[in-house]
């Protein structure tokens, strides 16, 4: 069965540092990653998808992949406050009928 | 931006009840999810559903739970009968494409008793 490990669990940095938070899936057959942000009882919204390997920047957001090694990276600069909550990574496969697997997310806290 | 509306915001019910979450996604959107999330736990993958048929289920999705989108209606979640393990936020989401980006609603807060 499809896993998405997600690390750290939870990270704590100072407002205007950088947040690195990382995915990996365990299925080599996966096509597509999305990165997603869900604010406390909120629902979640998308932040980035990255399909091919390589770097996407949007604004401070940068995502990584590696196909290769199924790794996804999301990368956040100049944290601000209002970036704090649970950032989930998801993962899925054309041939699983576009079945969506997410991880257990990363608790992200941008200290004032 | 494009909303999804999910009906009704919470729910309580008695154990062996039915239920029925409803969904409105957003209007030209051809996939359609259900996702269970338990408070501040990992969102669960339920179903996916395109062109009036179900694509893939997890094993969370059990033979008492049913989707359907009638005539291009809400999306629909029956769960009969429930069980006191229902309960959780389920989030009901639309994508234009199978790789696209998903809308998520609101979620409706399902409390079984």
């Amino acid at each position: 069965q499809q896993k998405v490990q997600q690390s750290p669990e939870s990270l704590i940095v100072p407002e205007g540092g950088m947040a690195s938070l990382n995915c990996t899936s365990s299925d080599r057959n996966v096509d597509y990653f999305w990165w997603y942000r869900q604010h406390s009882g909120k629902s979640p919204k998308m932040l980035m998808s990255i399909f091919s390997n390589g770097e996407k920047e949007e604004g401070r957001f940068t995502v990584h992949l590696n196909k290769a090694s199924l790794h996804t990276s999301l990368h956040i600069r100049d944290s601000q406050p209002s970036d704090s909550a649970l950032y989930l990574c998801a993962a899925s496969m054309q041939a699983g009928g576009y079945k969506v697997v997410f991880g257990s997310g990363t608790r992200l806290l941008v200290s004032p | 931006g494009p909303k999804v509306l999910q009906i009704p915001s919470h729910q309580i019910i008695d154990m062996g009840q039915m239920v029925t979450l409803n969904c409105d996604p957003v209007s030209n959107h051809l996939y359609f999810y259900w996702y269970k999330q338990i408070l501040g736990q990992q969102m669960e993958f339920l179903v996916n559903f395109y062109n009036g048929k179900v694509m893939e289920k997890s094993k969370l999705f059990k033979d008492q739970f049913s989707v359907e989108r009638p005539d291009g209606s809400y999306f629909t979640l029956k769960i009969q009968p429930t069980a006191l393990e229902d309960s959780a936020v389920y989030f009901c989401a639309s994508s234009l494409f199978g790789n696209g980006e998903q809308y998520f609603g609101p979620g409706t807060r399902l409390t079984v008793l």
